[in-house]
């Protein structure tokens, strides 16, 4: 079946580099899309969000990226500190309200 | 202090006793949801509601049940649980404002069935 996947598992990054994480999903119909941080131990925490007709949304040190075309999604935090080493989650919303997420990327800063 | 509760926060049973988790948030969303985490399948969604009395199965809801009677409660139901119900689940409170989706999640239920 369909499924939103993510390219790669797990990222490091030096303190004050920038951090991009990349996310492909497969249905073309997604109308959103959302991505999260879960630190260990606590719930997702809504980082950023895109609606279809858009193709970039910043937010503070952050900002999303869509690419209909090849069905991309990219997050890029800025300056990345040692408190963004977290579990990254995009997710889509597909036709009737329902959420697909991805598997997670595990983001490492290095001091 | 906007937020979502869940209770019990750790549940250990064992096969086919009943049981209920419950979701309560204080935003007055209107869209509550709940979710399972397991490792390697991140989350996926069980059941979801827009409204009172208005319940959607989600991506996996085989084993499970829900209600809502009133806008601020969510509860999951498992009537006859089993080792592969053993998760992580979250329940998630979303505003709609605009086509845009801010689900807040509560701090979740690790639930072992055994």
């Amino acid at each position: 079946g369909e499924s939103v996947g993510l390219h790669l598992p797990t990222l490091s990054v030096q303190e004050g580099d920038n951090s991009i994480i990349n996310c492909a999903y497969s249905n073309s119909a997604s109308d959103y899309f959302i991505w999260y941080k879960q630190e260990s131990g606590k719930g997702p925490q809504f980082i950023i969000d895109i609606r279809s007709n858009m193709d970039k949304r910043q937010g503070q040190r952050v900002t999303v990226l869509l690419n209909k075309t090849v069905k991309h999604l990219s997050l890029q935090i800025a300056a990345t500190q040692p408190g963004d080493s977290a579990v990254y989650f995009c997710a889509e919303k597909r036709p009737g309200n329902q959420f697909y997420f991805g598997t997670g990327t595990s983001l490492t800063v290095i001091p | 202090e906007a937020q979502v509760t869940q209770n019990p926060r750790y549940l250990i049973t064992v096969t086919g006793k009943k049981l209920t988790v419950t979701c309560s948030q204080n935003m007055n969303h209107e869209y509550m949801s709940w979710y399972r985490q397991d490792p390697g399948l991140g989350l996926r969604q069980i059941y979801y509601s827009m409204n009172v009395e208005v319940t959607d199965k989600g991506d996996v809801p085989e084993g499970y049940k829900v209600s809502r009677k009133e806008k601020r409660n969510f509860p999951l139901i498992l009537e006859s649980p089993s080792p592969n119900q053993t998760s992580l689940y979250f329940c998630a409170s979303t505003s709609v404002h605009r086509g845009f989706y801010e689900q807040y999640f509560g701090p979740g239920t690790r639930l072992t069935v055994t």
